[in-house]
């Protein structure tokens, strides 16, 4: 089966700091999903990315997808308090029409 | 308003106890799904169901059991075999029983007693 580590882990920056959160998957990836989690909550979908060096916007959130589509990474400009929170990536899992997801990334940031 | 409901928020088993987590969506899609979410961890796939009348297992299967006789519901039964059940659950719903983009419901904590 399909399995996605992220990184980091967790992270602290502070408020108007750039990040940027990565996903790495052992197999090609047919649709890569960035989800974004409060805690307690349920996941609000961001992006999807299917095609190979594709990247999409949302607001000051950027998500690419390398070439080899075995990568993607979500990038956070001027971070705000309201980017606080758990972030996943969910990879299609062409077997069985389901997602499995990375561990996710807890980010804290600081005013 | 379109969107997916789970009750309840917060529910408490005791030992030897079967409990029913509820999950609803009128967006019309055909498939939906459950995971389950550990602290620290990311979601895990228990059960998931393209089709009415149709539900497959998913990697955490055992000690729970679901129907799909409705689109619309998908309840889940976490039975007394599951003997670790204290976790947060999430269900989610996609369209036309492709692995599109899920949609997700705001979650259940299931603590034991």
């Amino acid at each position: 089966s399909q399995e996605l580590e992220q990184s980091p882990q967790s992270l602290i920056v502070q408020e108007g700091k750039n990040l940027t959160i990565n996903c790495t998957s052992s197999k090609t990836l047919y649709g890569l999903y960035w989800y974004k989690q409060k805690y307690g909550e349920g996941l609000i979908f961001l992006m999807m990315l299917q095609k190979g060096g594709e990247e999409k916007s949302h607001e000051k959130i950027t998500a690419k997808l390398d070439e080899k589509k075995q990568q993607s990474s979500l990038h956070i400009t001027a971070s705000q308090p309201s980017h606080a929170g758990i972030y996943l990536c969910g990879a299609e899992d062409t077997g069985r029409r389901a997602l499995t997801f990375g561990s996710g990334t807890r980010l804290q940031v600081q005013p | 308003d379109g969107g997916i409901t789970q009750s309840p928020k917060y529910l408490f088993r005791k030992e030897g106890q079967n409990v029913t987590l509820s999950c609803e969506q009128n967006l019309n899609h055909d498939a939906m799904y459950w995971y389950r979410q550990d602290p620290g961890q990311g979601l895990r796939l228990i059960y998931y169901s393209q089709i009415v009348n149709d539900f497959q297992k998913g990697d955490i299967a055992e000690g729970y059991s679901v129907s799909r006789e409705k689109k619309e519901s998908f309840p889940l039964t976490v039975t007394s075999a599951q003997k670790n059940p204290t976790a947060f659950y999430l269900c989610a719903s996609s369209q036309s029983g492709r692995t599109e983009t899920q949609y997700f419901g705001p979650g259940t904590r299931l603590l034991v007693l």
